[in-house]
């Protein structure tokens, strides 16, 4: 079968960094994006990595080994506002995307 | 504003009644797709469209159908509505393959 395994919740303070593993296993590989999701409101497009390393978005940046089946998310100087779910997708050979169920991230003052 | 427009925004429905949940894009995307998410899982797909006049069927499409009869639209019909659709249902949409997807905000539907 098919599986993205996330943490279920992570808790970090603001201006630290946090990173956010997802391991999956998939039937065949088309690439692996990030999503973030506020409470209540809908997933908007964070990252795409389909080639191994790590790929650098301001402060926020994905690293992938498909080898290892496994991706991360690094969230640099977080802020109050970066409270929310991330998720973790990965497209399989079909170019159907499947989800983990996300991870709860919480920022303390 | 270019984006995925869903209606309603939430709806409570008794059991045994039929819905249309509607979507419409405006970015002339050739993919869409419907999914509903349920607390402590994953978004699941349950139809999704490549293109005008194709349909296909995702992971959970039992007791839902679509039909993409033009580019922009892709409603979502359930026939006979039961409890354990209660959920919240998201369309999305995408250029093509490898390509992000873009949601919409969102119908809460509640089943009683």
């Amino acid at each position: 079968g098919q599986n993205i395994d996330q943490p279920t919740e992570m808790t970090a303070t603001e201006g630290a960094i946090v990173q956010i593993n997802c391991t999956y296993q998939t039937s065949g590989f088309n690439g692996l994006f990030w999503y973030q999701q506020h409470a209540g409101e809908a997933p908007t497009f964070l990252s795409y990595n389909v080639l191994d390393g790590l790929e650098e978005k301001g402060r926020f940046s994905s690293f992938l080994s498909r080898s290892k089946g496994y991706s991360y998310l690094l969230l640099k100087e977080l802020q109050m506002k970066d409270s929310a779910s991330y998720l973790c997708a990965v497209m399989d050979s079909n170019y159907q995307l499947i989800w983990g169920a996300g991870t709860k991230l919480i920022i303390k003052p | 504003i270019a984006g995925i427009t869903q209606a309603p925004t939430s709806q409570i429905l008794a059991a045994g009644r039929r819905m249309t949940l509607r979507c419409t894009q405006d970015m002339r995307h050739n993919a869409m797709y419907w999914y509903r998410q349920d607390l402590g899982l994953g978004l699941r797909l349950i139809h999704y469209s490549n293109t005008a006049g194709t349909t296909g069927k995702g992971e959970v499409p039992d007791g839902y159908s679509v039909s993409r009869a033009n580019t922009d639209d892709f409603p979502l019909t359930l026939a006979s509505a039961v409890p354990s659709q209660t959920s919240v249902y998201f369309c999305a949409s995408s250029e093509g393959d490898n390509q992000p997807q873009h949601f919409g905000d969102g119908t809460r539907l509640s089943i009683l």
